[in-house]
């Protein structure tokens, strides 16, 4: 089966830097996509790994280490607006679908 | 282009009473998935419709929930005789088939109240 985990709640400060972690354990890897959730509102796609190693978009960056079935969201520079749910989901065949975690939620304070 | 929709933004109905809500994906999109989210939890997953492939229908939580993606393109999922423990949020999502795409864009949902 599926099993992904990542923390249920994290708190950060204005302006500096959090990291939110999630492990998986799939059938098969075909890829791993974050996902931003706002309150009331739906996913919107954020970032997409499928080799080792950190892609870094912006303020946001993603890293994967496949032997190890971990990766983590990296979040720079945090606003307020960036207080959200953060969602970890893993493809695990070339033509499956995405299993999602249960979302990490980020409270951003001044 | 235009990106998923879903109708109707929100339902209120009377526990027993048959719902359908429709979701349009982004045309061209092979793949369409369709979660559950309650207040405060993940995203569960519904239904999986790629291409002209037999739907992953692994995540139909009981044989009231059905759905059904006609000419490839539009979706409706029905739930029968709706219980109170339905009341979620339906979201629909879309993607490219094939080997490497996999990003999923989400409609906004159909907010679903049953009394």
């Amino acid at each position: 089966g599926q099993n992904i985990d990542q923390p249920t709640e994290m708190t950060a400060t204005e302006g500096a830097i959090v990291q939110i972690n999630c492990t998986y354990q799939t059938s098969g890897f075909n890829g791993l996509f974050w996902y931003q959730q706002h309150a009331g509102e739906a996913p919107t796609f954020l970032s997409y790994n499928v080799l080792d190693g950190l892609e870094e978009k912006g303020r946001f960056s993603s890293f994967l280490s496949r032997s190890k079935g971990y990766s983590y969201l990296l979040l720079k520079e945090l606003q307020m607006k960036d207080s959200a749910s953060y969602l970890c989901a893993v493809k695990a065949t070339n033509a499956g679908k995405s299993t999602f975690g249960d979302g990490t939620t980020l409270t951003v304070k001044p | 282009g235009a990106g998923v929709s879903q109708s109707p933004s929100n339902k209120v109905t009377e526990k027993g009473k048959d719902v359908e809500l429709r979701c349009d994906p982004i045309s061209g999109h092979t793949a369409l998935y369709w979660y559950r989210q309650s207040l405060g939890q993940g995203l569960e997953f519904l239904i999986y419709f790629q291409g002209n492939s037999a739907p992953d229908k692994s995540g139909l939580p009981s044989d009231r929930f059905s759905a059904e993606r006609t000419g490839g393109s539009v979706s409706t999922l029905t739930i029968q005789r709706t219980q109170q423990e339905d009341s979620a949020v339906y979201l629909c999502a879309s993607s490219l088939g094939g080997k490497t795409a996999g990003t999923q864009y989400f409609g906004p949902g159909t907010r679903l109240l049953v009394l």
